[in-house]
């Protein structure tokens, strides 16, 4: 089994629509983030959390909600998606700032 | 202002040659670097890091990595190329952030061709 699992892998759906995307991991990290993926323009930071209780905004925030429910749980959110937040979504585990991040495979999403 | 430049879009490269993909990085303080690769419809996968020591890293797949502190520069490259190596390859810099926590700033990737 993937040491850091995404769902669903694939998603389409509507403008103004509430998304979730999970991510759960085995890795007993305490680092979890999410970047968003877009072409030419590599990977940007849209949340991270250090722990259960700390969360924090990343370089592209905005249109975009966050939930730590348990140390290997780590949910990003569009509350209302909109046409432009169409990408490959990735979420990523670390022990610390200093060790290598690790990935799971994504979710490409799609929005019309 | 922190960056990660990857000149190149994409590198083309016959199998049995050497290669190389290049990364320049701007960042306050001693630069962390990392190289990553990613295959189709993958989470991108950790080759090598450098913190300190040796300017020449080896990596995963026989990689390597040379740093220049004068030239702000963290070159990927490899002896001989292979068809598997065909992929994305990003370079990434571990930088400062606004309430003093790091993160990595990855370059805009380099897609790399091995030719038959």
């Amino acid at each position: 089994d993937a040491d850091v699992t995404q769902t669903p892998r694939n998603r389409i759906t509507k403008t103004g629509k509430r998304i979730m995307l999970e991510c759960s991991q085995t890795k007993g990290h305490d680092r979890m983030y999410w970047y968003r993926q877009d072409p030419g323009l590599g990977l940007r930071l849209i949340y991270y959390s250090f722990d259960v209780k700390d969360i924090n905004k990343g370089e592209i925030s905005d249109g975009y909600s966050v939930s730590r429910q348990a140390q290997a749980k780590f949910s990003l959110s569009l509350e209302s998606a909109i046409p432009n937040q169409t990408a490959l979504y990735f979420c990523a585990t670390s022990d610390d700032g200093y060790q290598p991040q690790h990935f799971g495979d994504g979710t490409r999403l799609s929005i019309l | 202002a922190q960056s990660v430049a990857q000149p190149e879009d994409q590198v083309n490269v016959a199998e049995g040659n050497p290669l190389t993909v290049k990364c320049t990085y701007s960042v306050s303080g001693n630069p962390y670097l990392f190289w990553y690769v990613q295959y189709p419809n993958r989470g991108l996968q950790f080759l090598l890091k450098y913190i300190t020591g040796d300017n020449l890293v080896k990596g995963s797949y026989g990689f390597e990595a040379e740093f220049n502190k004068s030239q702000t520069s963290f070159h990927l490259k490899k002896p001989s190329a292979l068809v598997s190596d065909s992929a994305l390859y990003f370079c990434a810099v571990r930088g400062s952030f606004s309430g003093g926590y790091n993160k990595l700033i990855f370059g805009a990737g380099t897609r790399l061709a091995v030719h038959p």
